[in-house]
């Protein structure tokens, strides 16, 4: 079956721009995680979702941060007014059980975000 | 503040060599710790380890926690350049037992 996609792979942006970022999960998981990687660092956690609900937030860096997964599969995470601070791999994972139990999770490929 | 250690930070050995590569946390309430392997692409999962003592073992990869001494080590056997990656180690730790943290990686050169 298929893993976890995410499109684009790579997006360069220029400072003061909107961008978003989309992840589609494995088909039937209910638990949907964004992470953000910085240059030798390892992933950040930014949000979490059970299915469309969003249960934490609490690592998105700033307000300009946004993300969203409507329907309880695809998740779009959004960046508005981007700064170069902003520039990492944004990773997308997802996993087949809700928060009550601690789970696998798989990562998609990554967009790697470039402010300039 | 939950925090993951890995060590080194980067490696370089040569085909055939075996590796030890090293992880410690300092979590609330721990609960599972992950290794996972990141190539230019998405971090694959290798293992997920609960209980101390216990190997995990996958072809020429294994791995083994210690929940009194608050660490992990990752075994590679007789290293091929395939092996070349980051190393990242994570943990579940917490109220939050979806949320990973994870430590800085370990760079891992295997030269033929």
């Amino acid at each position: 079956g298929a893993g976890v996609s995410q499109s684009p792979r790579y997006k360069v942006a220029k400072r003061g721009q909107d961008v978003a970022l989309r992840c589609d999960p494995i088909s039937g998981h209910v638990s949907l995680f964004w992470y953000q990687q910085a240059l030798g660092q390892g992933p950040e956690f930014l949000t979490y979702f059970q299915n469309e609900a969003q249960l934490d937030k609490s690592g998105l860096p700033s307000d300009r941060f946004f993300a969203e997964r409507p329907e309880g599969s695809v998740s779009t995470l959004k960046i508005q007014r981007t700064q170069q601070e902003d520039s990492a791999v944004y990773l997308c994972a997802s996993s087949v059980r809700d928060r009550g139990l601690t789970d696998t999770q798989y990562f998609g490929p990554g967009t790697r975000l470039t402010v300039l | 503040e939950d925090k993951v250690v890995q060590s080194p930070l980067s490696l370089v050995v040569h085909e055939g060599d075996t590796v030890t590569l090293n992880c410690s946390y300092e979590v609330t309430n721990f609960r599972s710790l992950l290794w996972y392997k990141q190539e230019k692409k998405a971090p694959t999962f290798l293992f997920m380890l609960t209980s101390s003592g216990i190997e995990k073992k996958s072809g020429r990869l294994s791995s083994i926690l210690d929940k009194k001494e608050l660490f992990s080590i990752l075994n590679i056997t007789a290293t091929q350049t395939g092996d070349s990656a980051v190393y990242l180690c994570a943990v579940h730790s917490g109220g939050s037992n979806y949320k990973l943290t994870f430590g800085k990686g370990t760079l891992l050169t295997v030269n033929p």
